[in-house]
Formats: structure tokens, C-alpha cells, sequence
């Protein structure tokens, strides 16, 4: 079946800018992850959704960064007014259903946002 | 929070040596440990999990060992080949009853296997 899939692949702002990142999840899977990915580094947590609910949002850098998921499947991460240090990949990560038992998540390929 | 250490930063060994990648972690209520492969330009892909009831788990060429007490695990790699080449992340959470199991990451590994 389909993995994660994310668009664009790419992005490039200017500063100060609005992006909108898309994120459509495995089918039938509830959880939904956002991470963050600085060059050369390993991916660092932004937010959790359970099917619609925001349950953690504890990672997100500033008050600029915004992400829903009002019907319970596609996500969107949405930056405000962007900055130079916004650039890095932003992959998300969905996982089957199954409390505290089957924890796997499965990632998309990820967008690339540079701001100039 | 959890926080986790990784080492080597890179590796490289010749094709058919094995490779040994190790984690810490600070977390003692961490009960997953996945291992992702990122090839340039892609998401990390899952190769491989334990969590914290087991000692040790292997899929073919793969394996996983966790030291609970150590607060420490490490993925091996046997007979390794040119497409083993990649990044390699390790990671820690602890699976929450309805989810929620947010990964804390390593820095990860440059493997470089050599022909």
C-alpha cells in the first residue's frame, strides 16, 4: 500500500514569508507526528496528533509555527513569517493503531524548506 | 527529557566486515528503541526495534541488543554490502497508553561501506 506522502518536496521563501507543509498519513493509521531536521542532524519533535486532537505541541519552536488536522487524516504544518534558521526538512510520521503495543512510525520523504 | 548519545559519528568499513552502531539514553521510563536508515534526500526508513521486555533481536543480516541496566543499545550489522551505505539513527520513547510515543533521536551514523 501507499507510505507517507508529503508536498512539495521542496520550498524555498523568502523571509518573512507564510508556508504551508502537507502530510497525507497511512491509510487507517491515527497517530500523526511532525519532526523537524536540521542539516545533519536526526529529526527533533514538533508535534502529536491523535486522529484530530492535538495532544502535544510541546516542539514547536515559536508561536509562529502552526499544524492541524481538522478531519483526522491530512495534516498541514503551517510557519508564519519565516526565518533563515526555519530551513531544514520536515518530515512527518504516522503510526498504526494499538495503544502502548505496535509503536512503529513510518515516515514520509519529507520537505525541504530553505528560506533566503 | 530523554536524551540520546550516539557514536561513531561516521564509520567505514569494507564490504563483508561487520559494523556496530552504539546508543545511551537517559530516560529510564524509555521502552522503544527503533533503528532508521535515511538515504540521502528520503525519510528515515525502520529497519529494525526492541523494546524493553527483550535482550536481543535479529533479522537476517540485522541485530538489535539492549542493556537495560546500562541504559544502553546497539545495533549490529553483519556482512555488510555497498548498499548498507547510509545514515543511521537510533532513537528512544516511551510508548504511552494511546499513543503519543514521540521519538528522541541520536545524531546519527555516516556508514560507509567500502568495495
Amino acid at each position: 500500500g501507499a507510505g507517507v506522502s508529503q508536498s512539495p518536496r521542496y520550498k524555498v521563501a523568502k523571509r518573512g514569508q507564510d508556508v504551508a507543509l502537507r502530510c497525507d498519513p497511512i491509510s487507517g493509521h491515527v497517530s500523526l507526528f511532525w519532526y523537524q531536521q536540521a542539516l545533519g542532524q536526526g529529526p527533533e519533535f514538533l508535534t502529536y496528533f491523535q486522529n484530530e486532537a492535538q495532544l502535544d505541541k510541546s516542539g514547536l519552536p515559536s508561536d509562529r509555527f502552526f499544524a492541524e488536522r481538522p478531519e483526522g487524516s491530512v495534516s498541514t504544518l503551517k510557519i508564519q513569517r519565516t526565518q533563515q534558521e526555519d530551513s531544514a526538512v520536515y518530515l512527518c510520521a504516522s503510526s498504526p493503531p494499538g495503544a502502548g503495543v505496535r509503536n512503529e512510525q513510518f515516515f514520509g520523504p519529507g520537505t525541504r524548506l530553505t528560506v533566503l | 527529557g530523554e536524551n540520546v548519545e550516539q557514536h561513531p559519528s561516521t564509520l567505514s568499513v569494507q564490504e563483508g566486515d561487520s559494523a556496530v552502531i552504539k546508543c545511551t539514553y537517559s530516560d529510564s521510563a524509555s521502552n522503544y528503541f527503533p533503528w532508521y536508515k535515511q538515504e540521502l534526500g528520503k525519510g528515515p526508513q525502520l529497519i529494525i526495534d526492541i523494546r524493553s521486555n527483550v535482550g536481543e533481536k535479529k533479522d537476517q543480516r540485522i541485530a538489535v541488543t539492549l542493556n537495560k541496566t546500562a541504559k544502553h543499545f546497539s545495533l549490529h550489522i553483519t556482512e555488510t554490502q555497498p548498499e548498507d551505505s547510509a545514515v543511521y539513527f537510533c532513537a528512544a520513547s516511551n510508548g504511552l497508553t494511546g499513543g503519543g510515543n514521540k521519538l528522541t533521536f541520536g545524531t546519527g551514523t555516516q556508514l560507509k561501506v567500502e568495495l
